[in-house]
């Protein structure tokens, strides 16, 4: 079956514009996960959502940073006014639900932000 | 907050020779452990995933095992391949997010 597919694959943007990332989860997922890899930070995790509960949004570095997720299903990352510090692969990763933090996480192949 | 350590950062080996990857977390209180597999310029390929109360995991030439109460785990793969060469990242879940090691690059050579 298919996996997770982000989209774009890359992104070229001007500092001080959005941008929006956008994620489809394996058909079934009801959990998601946005993860930043950059070179200084390495992998850190930034927004967890799991069916109709409230996002944890615990590591989002700063308020220009959202995420939606659209009938449990497509989500969307938003980086407002973006700076140099926000260039990163951003990668997305959905898991069964059923069983929580026990289940295995797959992951797409990212999408790398460039910010000029 | 939850560490991930990993060692050696770099790795080469000739082919044939197998590979030990180390990775070591602060806090033993985990729900379970993934090792991945990056590609340059690519996304994470999930290689093995050991549930807490597992001790180790196998799959084909790789096996992990896991000792939580000293917040180890160790990755062994058997008759390295050129193929092999990658970055290998352990990650560990507590509380629903991974926490990543920054990884071990590993080559082999031909």
């Amino acid at each position: 079956g298919a996996g997770v597919s982000q989209s774009p694959s890359n992104k070229v943007t001007e500092k001080g514009k959005d941008v929006e990332l956008r994620c489809d989860p394996i058909s079934g997922h009801t959990a998601l996960y946005w993860y930043r890899q950059s070179l200084g930070q390495g992998l850190e995790f930034l927004i967890y959502f799991q069916g109709n509960s409230a996002p944890d949004k615990s590591g989002l570095p700063s308020d220009r940073f959202s995420a939606e997720r659209t009938g449990g299903s497509v989500s969307t990352l938003t980086i407002q006014r973006t700076q140099q510090e926000d260039s990163a692969v951003y990668l997305c990763a959905s898991s069964p639900g059923a069983g929580g933090p026990y289940n295995e996480q797959f992951f797409g192949p990212g999408t790398r932000l460039t910010v000029l | 907050k939850q560490e991930v350590t990993q060692i050696p950062a770099a790795l080469s080996v000739p082919e044939g020779e197998n590979l030990v990857l180390n990775c070591s977390f602060t806090d033993s209180a985990i729900y379970n452990l993934q090792w991945f597999r990056q590609d340059p310029g690519k996304g994470l390929t999930s290689l093995l995933l050991i549930q807490s109360s597992q001790r180790e995991q196998t799959s084909g030439r790789l096996n992990a095992s896991l000792d939580k109460s000293s917040g180890r785990s160790t990755l062994y793969i058997a008759a390295s391949q050129p193929g092999d060469s990658a970055t290998y990242l352990c990650a560990v879940v507590d509380d629903y997010k991974l926490s990543f090691g920054a990884g071990t690059t590993v080559t082999v050579r031909a």
